[in-house]
This record gives C-alpha cells, structure tokens and sequence, in this order.
C-alpha cells in the first residue's frame, strides 16, 4: 500500500531546543496534517495543511505543506517538556475517498 | 460535548473468544473509522464508514466486522480472536465533504488497549 516516511524515528533534545521533523512520500497528496499523541490517548490533531507551499503556525508549532505535493515538515520552536510524544503526519492522497496514510511516528524525548 | 468515547477501556481475551468494542461520537459527523495502533507503527485502518448503514474494508480488515446502525455508534467485533490482533484500537470520526467543514480532519477517541493470550 502507500507509504509515508517520517523521519526522525525519535529524537532527544534539551529543553529549550527548536525540533524540526518531517515526511516524506513517492504519492501526491492534497492535505496534510499532524497530529500529537500522549501516553494513554489518542492522537491530537495540531496543524492541517490544505494547499501546495502553505505555511500554517499554532503557537510555537510550524507546519508546510511541501511544493510537489509530496512532503511536509513540523517545526517545534524553543522545545518544553510538555512537547514529549509522538508526532504523526498524515495524508490524504488526491484520488482517496477521504482515508488517511500515516506515518509512523516521531517519538520526542527531552533530557533532563 | 464528549467528543468521541470507547468502551472498554482495556480487555483481555483468550484465543478463540469473541468480544465488540463500542465507539461513540456526539459531534455529528458523518465519517467514522476505527484503526489499530502496534509499537513502532502507524495508524492501520481496519474499517470505515461514510454514514449509517454503510461500512467499506480499510487496510488491515481481516479478522474484524463493523456495523453501523445508528449515525453516532460503530461497532468493531472480533469474532474469533487471536494473538496477531493484540494491539491499542482507535476509533475518529471526522465530518462528510459538501460542507462547511473538511472531512480530512478526524478526531479521534482514548483507545481500547486489547490482549489476546
């Protein structure tokens, strides 16, 4: 089936850190969105993404859909401890009938 | 306003045994999903369904049946459950497109963690 890459896998900073994470794909996508998920939750939708180049922020959160349609990136500024979890990126295709890909997950981790 | 809520929070089961995981959406969304979550992994979509009485196979249906019987309720049963289907299940719901609002947004319920020995 469809695949996204997301990349990193995880990721130890420090507090304070600005964090930078992203997926990949070979599809082209319409929308994209990332979401945050907790220990023990469900994930939560942070940023959705609907056109080529767009650049959406919530807060310390940055989000791009890429140019070719086929990438998107999360930056995290001046990283808190509240940040720890996992990110994921997801994507609806151009021809889906509203099914989403996901990627498999960012794991944040801050040192103490 | 709940959101989207599961029931049973957690379950164990033994092979062999059947059991129904219940999600619930006061939203009126239209959409509704239920996916299976493994370590290291993604979010897998077991089954969909775009509105009452309508259910479609997603990624990973194999092993699992869904109804749809009223617009705020899905149902995903596991008739004969087995270890490869321990995993942490997720329902979401999201609003229909023709609207106002984007139906790529789902949101989704707290998780059913299920044990199969």
């Amino acid at each position: 089936g469809q695949q996204l890459n997301q990349s990193p896998q995880s990721m130890f900073i420090q507090e304070g850190e600005d964090v930078s994470m992203n997926c990949t794909s070979s599809s082209i996508f319409n929308t994209w969105l990332w979401y945050k998920q907790d220990p023990g939750e469900g994930p939560v939708l942070l940023i959705a993404l609907y056109k080529a180049g767009e650049l959406t922020s919530n807060g310390r959160l940055t989000a791009q859909f890429g140019i070719t349609r086929k990438d998107s990136f999360l930056n995290i500024s001046a990283s808190i401890p509240s940040d720890v979890g996992i990110y994921f990126c997801a994507g609806q295709l151009w021809d889906s009938n509203y099914q989403l890909i996901w990627g498999a997950g960012t794991k944040l981790i801050i040192k103490p | 306003n709940a959101g989207v809520t599961q029931t049973p929070k957690f379950r164990v089961l033994k092979t062999g045994q059947s059991m129904t995981l219940l999600c619930a959406q006061d939203m009126n969304h239209e959409y509704m999903y239920w996916y299976r979550q493994d370590p290291g992994m993604g979010l897998r979509l077991i089954h969909y369904s775009v509105g009452e009485g309508t259910t479609a196979k997603g990624e990973v249906p194999d092993g699992y049946n869904v109804s749809r019987l009223k617009k705020q309720n899905f149902l995903l049963g596991l008739e004969s459950a087995a270890p490869s289907q321990t995993s942490v299940y997720f329902c979401a719901s999201s609003y229909s497109a023709g609207g106002p609002f984007l139906p790529y947004e789902q949101y989704f319920g707290p998780g059913t963690r299920l044990t199969v020995t």
